[in-house]
């Protein structure tokens, strides 16, 4: 089942926050959060498991509501390479499937 | 060294035509996925390989046919494609086929169906 991504875009101007969420109908049990840049691949950002282990990068943080089947992901202090769409991928069953969200676009302007 | 190399970037073929993709990682990773990416949306999932054996078919069409020589090696076979299926594949791996690990991806083939 499609995680539900919100908001679906945000423009932002260097140096202020966002935060984007990710949320489930179904119990999760791992979350994934990629960046894609126009034209380019998925980048790794972070997953977060059940329990409560995280992995990924040091200035990304992030957090998982195993109860609420959400998770957010918090950009501070945006610089203009933020700039992208946000996917976030769910795993329901212990499985090697992700399903990804519709994306949120950032757009970080000067 | 993390990187996933697709080849073509860019293909263009016409609905008799027969090509084929290819995607390599020398991670050491066991687990290779397929996905197709229109635009502005999401990846889909269409295959996954776990140790070189095809564990996940997201009820994909026969005309996508995918291979798995070796660890590193992915292919993705097209045969008698439609115009619908113009996208972006992505390959991506990652160290063993379980969703706590990351998928790294690889740039993606455009292709094009005439």
């Amino acid at each position: 089942q499609q995680p539900v991504q919100s908001p679906q875009a945000v423009i932002l101007r260097e140096g202020e926050d966002a935060v984007i969420n990710c949320s489930s109908s179904k119990a999760l049990y791992s979350v994934h959060w990629y960046r894609q840049k126009h034209g380019e691949a998925p980048v790794f950002l972070m997953i977060l498991l059940k329990g409560g282990e995280q992995k990924g990068h040091d200035k990304i943080s992030a957090s998982f509501n195993e109860k609420k089947q959400q998770s957010s992901l918090y950009l501070t202090a945006s610089q203009l390479s933020y700039s992208g769409t946000y996917f976030c991928g769910t795993e329901q069953g212990g499985s090697e499937k992700l399903v990804f969200g519709k994306g949120t676009k950032l757009t970080v302007n000067p | 060294d993390t990187e996933v190399t697709q080849t073509p970037k860019h293909l263009v073929m016409g609905m008799t035509n027969k090509k084929s993709l290819k995607c390599e990682q020398h991670m050491g990773h066991r687990a290779m996925y397929w996905y197709k990416q229109k635009a502005k949306k999401p990846p889909e999932l269409m295959f996954v390989y776990s140790y070189e054996k095809l564990s996940i078919n997201e009820s994909v069409p026969s005309r996508f046919s995918p291979e798995c020589p070796n660890s590193s090696l992915l292919n993705l076979h097209l045969h008698a494609l439609q115009p619908e299926d113009s996208a972006l594949y992505l390959c991506a791996s990652s160290q063993v086929p379980a969703a706590t690990y990351e998928q790294y991806f690889g740039p993606g083939t455009r292709l094009t169906v005439t």
